[in-house]
């Protein structure tokens, strides 16, 4: 079964420049959870999803950042205009229940010049 | 300056040697566990969940220790191999109603 699925693996780009992330949750999953792991700060959650709508964004930093998700089997994490305290490896997450498991995709590594 | 990167707890053990990872929570609230592995360059893997209607749970060399009244969890690996060199979280929910709440994660070495 594939699993969940991030695009693109590593991105590199200048401070000022969109960034868009992209994930494809696990077929049949309601739910969608973006992550950002960092060093200093560890795994925190960002913003999750359920049947396509957004349901706590308290995690989101800063308004440059935003997510969506159009359909079932989309959703994307933009930065714009992006800097280099957003470098980080990103995540995306999908599972069957709100508390139940989740299954990682393996991240997108992102590195702001 | 120089940045503080988080401090992970590390463990590091023999191979063939069993491991004890643990975990501290603090919402009594929490009634499912899990335990994830992370590999380098990996997103976490699950590896075993327990509800609180249980204390222990068994794997393929794994097994999940729950003690509800001190608000402790545990993963034991028996006869660590060197594939089990990873970062361990341990993650949390109430009810089902509530995303998971993730630990910070311990680093495990196991020594060939």
């Amino acid at each position: 079964d594939a699993g969940v699925i991030q695009s693109p693996r590593h991105e590199v780009t200048e401070m000022g420049q969109e960034v868009t992330l992209r994930c494809k949750p696990i077929s049949g999953h309601d739910y969608l959870f973006w992550y950002r792991q960092t060093m200093m700060r560890g795994l925190e959650l960002l913003i999750y999803f359920n049947n396509n709508v957004p349901i706590d964004d308290s995690g989101m930093p800063e308004d440059r950042f935003s997510a969506k998700m159009p359909n079932a089997s989309f959703s994307t994490l933009k930065i714009q205009p992006s800097e280099p305290r957003d470098s980080a490896v990103y995540f995306c997450a999908s599972s069957l229940r709100e508390g139940g498991p989740q299954h990682f995709g393996d991240g997108t590594r992102l590195s702001i010049l | 300056g120089e940045s503080v990167g988080l401090h992970l707890p590390t463990l590091s053990v023999q191979e063939g040697d069993n491991s004890i990872i643990n975990c501290a929570y603090s919402n009594s609230a929490s009634d499912y566990f899990i335990w994830y592995k992370q590999e380098s360059g990996k997103g976490p893997q699950f590896i075993i969940d327990i509800r609180s209607n249980m204390d222990k749970r068994q794997g393929q060399r794994v097994t999940v220790l729950l003690n509800k009244t001190v608000k402790h969890l545990s993963l034991q690996i028996a006869a660590t191999q060197p594939g089990d060199s990873a970062v361990y979280f341990c993650a949390e929910s109430s009810s089902g109603n509530t995303p998971l709440v993730f630990g910070k994660g311990t680093r495990l070495s196991v020594i060939a």
